[in-house]
């Protein structure tokens, strides 16, 4: 059974432009989270999503969005981009069905804002 | 809302020697409580969670941890700790089902690097 997958791997980037990361979940799972981790904040919840519909959210911008597709597939957009930004992405999937769930986590999208 | 603190950023030890990482955690409500490693260039992977029940939990790779209420501890063990245990370990935390609200979202501690020497 595959993993969860997240591409790309690594993406550099400008002050002020956007980017959109993309996670395919495992197959059957319908939650899938997004979360920021850098050395000096650490790992923080952005949004989930399940069943194209986003049910949760953390305390990020408006530049920070994200999507979820009918196969489960999530996008995850940030607008603007500031230094600040660079982090690696992390997503996670799940059943969606409870607080008490594995999350199986994706290897991670390195983004450089340069 | 809920905290975690992990006490150590970073535990040095030798192999074969036993370690414990610490964590606490903060909530008005209860709780899930989890423990996640991270090799490496990789992604997080489940250790051991607990949810009820027995106060002590065994996880995968001889690792276990031990809920504590009246603390509010929940600090990670292993008897006898390998090179290959060399890794970052998370803490986290959920609100236990309440409307829902906690689905995918935990709160993680800060991190504890553990290094295993030869």
């Amino acid at each position: 059974k595959a993993g969860v997958t997240q591409t790309p791997r690594y993406l550099i980037k400008t002050r002020g432009q956007q980017v959109t990361l993309s996670c395919s979940p495992i197959s059957g799972h319908r939650s899938v989270s997004w979360y920021q981790q850098t050395p000096g904040q650490g790992l923080q919840f952005l949004f989930e999503y399940f069943s194209e519909t986003q049910r949760n959210k953390g305390n990020f911008p408006g530049r920070f969005s994200g999507r979820q597709f009918s196969n489960s597939r999530s996008e995850m957009n940030v607008s603007t981009l500031e230094l600040g930004d660079s982090a690696l992405y992390l997503c996670a999937s799940s059943f969606g069905q409870g607080g008490n769930e594995k999350l199986f986590f994706g290897s991670g999208t390195q983004l450089s804002v340069l | 809302a809920q905290s975690v603190t992990q006490l150590d950023s970073q535990v040095p030890v030798f192999e074969e020697a036993p370690v414990e990482l610490r964590c606490n955690y903060s909530s008005s409500v209860s709780v899930y409580l989890f423990w996640y490693v991270q090799y490496p260039n990789q992604g997080l992977q489940l250790l051991l969670k607990y949810l009820s029940g027995s106060t002590l939990v065994k996880g995968i790779n001889g690792f276990e941890a031990e809920f504590n209420k009246s603390q509010t501890s929940f600090h990670l063990r292993k008897p006898s700790v390998h090179i290959s245990d060399t890794a970052e370990y998370f803490c986290a935390v959920t609100r236990s089902n309440a409307g829902g609200t906690s689905y995918g979202k935990l709160t993680f501690g800060q991190g504890t690097i553990l290094t295993v020497h030869p």
